[in-house]
Parts: structure tokens; sequence; C-alpha cells
């Protein structure tokens, strides 16, 4: 069955851009959605944006002006660029494949956002 | 932004009791809900979309329920392994959490 797993730093500095890669496995990533999930430390769920393998993307209002999602077809995979990063971006990030529902899920990573 | 909020907060309950989890909406979302799973320390579990249609793979006790701007997820019988945090979402406008309802054991 297809599965997701997300990598990339775990420690980024106030300011700086946040990268994560998604990598799926057992499925091609070709003809489905795509997307990334935050969860803060403690809190709820916050959908930060999805792909679709063409590339085009919907990104969260709250989220637009910072973020870009990517898709590499030949790599299977999909990735996430979230730039002027804060200690509110901490959070630990999902990937997960839909663009209305969600699944399954990568497990996660924890990224934190601190000098 | 439609805001989605669950309750109660926190349901105490037993092995082998009823769970009725409540999601309320601020508008309208139709039957563009789903419900969520999520156990310590893992990744979400899609459980229900579109208001009551259950997961593949997920056990008939879980059951959805509602439309328009009230929406229950309904456990049976809780086994040792529902007791989580459950998160119910809307697609109706744009992509939207509700705050979660952690069902503990009693």
């Amino acid at each position: 069955q297809v599965q997701l797993q997300e990598s990339g730093p775990g420690l980024v500095r106030p300011s700086e851009t946040l990268s994560l890669t998604c990598t799926v496995s057992g499925d091609s990533i070709n003809n489905y959605y795509w997307s990334w999930v935050r969860q803060p430390p403690g809190k709820g769920l916050e959908w930060i944006g999805y792909i679709f393998s063409t590339g085009s993307t919907n990104y969260n209002p709250s989220l637009k002006s910072r973020v870009a999602i990517s898709v590499d077809t030949s790599k299977n995979h999909f990735s996430l660029r979230l730039s002027s990063v804060t200690a509110a971006d901490t959070a630990v990030y999902f990937c997960t494949r839909g663009g209305i529902w969600f699944d399954p899920w990568g497990q996660g990573t924890l990224v934190t956002v601190s000098s | 932004e439609i805001v989605l909020t669950q309750s109660p907060v926190t349901l105490s309950l037993s092995p082998g009791e009823r769970a009725t989890l409540s999601c309320r909406a601020s508008q309208s979302v139709s039957s563009f809900l789903a419900w969520y799973q999520q156990r310590p320390g893992q990744a979400p579990r899609l459980l229900i979309y579109d208001a009551s249609n259950r997961a593949t793979g997920v056990p008939a006790r879980f059951s959805g329920s509602g439309s328009g701007t009230d929406f229950t997820l309904t456990i049976s019988s809780l086994e040792p392994e529902d007791f989580a945090v459950y998160y119910c979402q809307q697609r109706s406008n744009w992509l939207t959490f509700g705050g979660g309802t952690k069902v503990e054991i009693k």
C-alpha cells in the first residue's frame, strides 16, 4: 500500500525558509492530489496546501504569501517551502494524499524554529 | 473561513461504552465533513468522509451522521484502541479542522 515519508531539517532559524520533502512509495504520485498539514505541539491540525501531480496548487489563505508546494514526478516526491518562519511555525509537519479528504498520512516530522 | 467547534473537549468513558462526539460548523457545509482519529504520537487516520461514509478498513462500530451545521461521530462500543483524539474537517469552503475531542479512559 502507499506510504509517505517526510524528510528535512528539524531546526530552522527565524526568518529563514523551511523546506521539507515527502517521498511516496508503493504507488505513483501521478493523478492524485497531495497535501501538507501541520500540528503545533499539543494543538490541532492546520491544512497548509495541496498540489496535483500536474503541478496545480491551492494554498491556505492565511499562509499563501509564504508557501510554495512543488512536485517531482520523476522522483515520486513533492515538497514544501515556507518562508520567513517564526516560532509560530514550530509544528509537526505531515504530508498526506488528497485535496479534500486526507488518507493516508506520513508519520510527521517535527520542525522547530529557533535561533 | 468556516469554523468547526467540537464538543465536548474531553469525554471520559469506559471500554464497552458508547461515545457520541459532536462537530458544529459556523455555516452550512452540506455533507462535506470528515472525521479523523489520532492516537498519541501517531498521524491522523481518516475514519469517515462525506459525513457518513466509512473509510476503507474502518470498523463498523464507527458511524457518522449529520448535515448542514451539525454532525455526530458515534463509536458504538469503545475498544481499548479507540481512546484517542478525534478531529472533524470540512471541505465546503477551503479546508479547516475542528479543535478535537479527546476520548479518555474513565
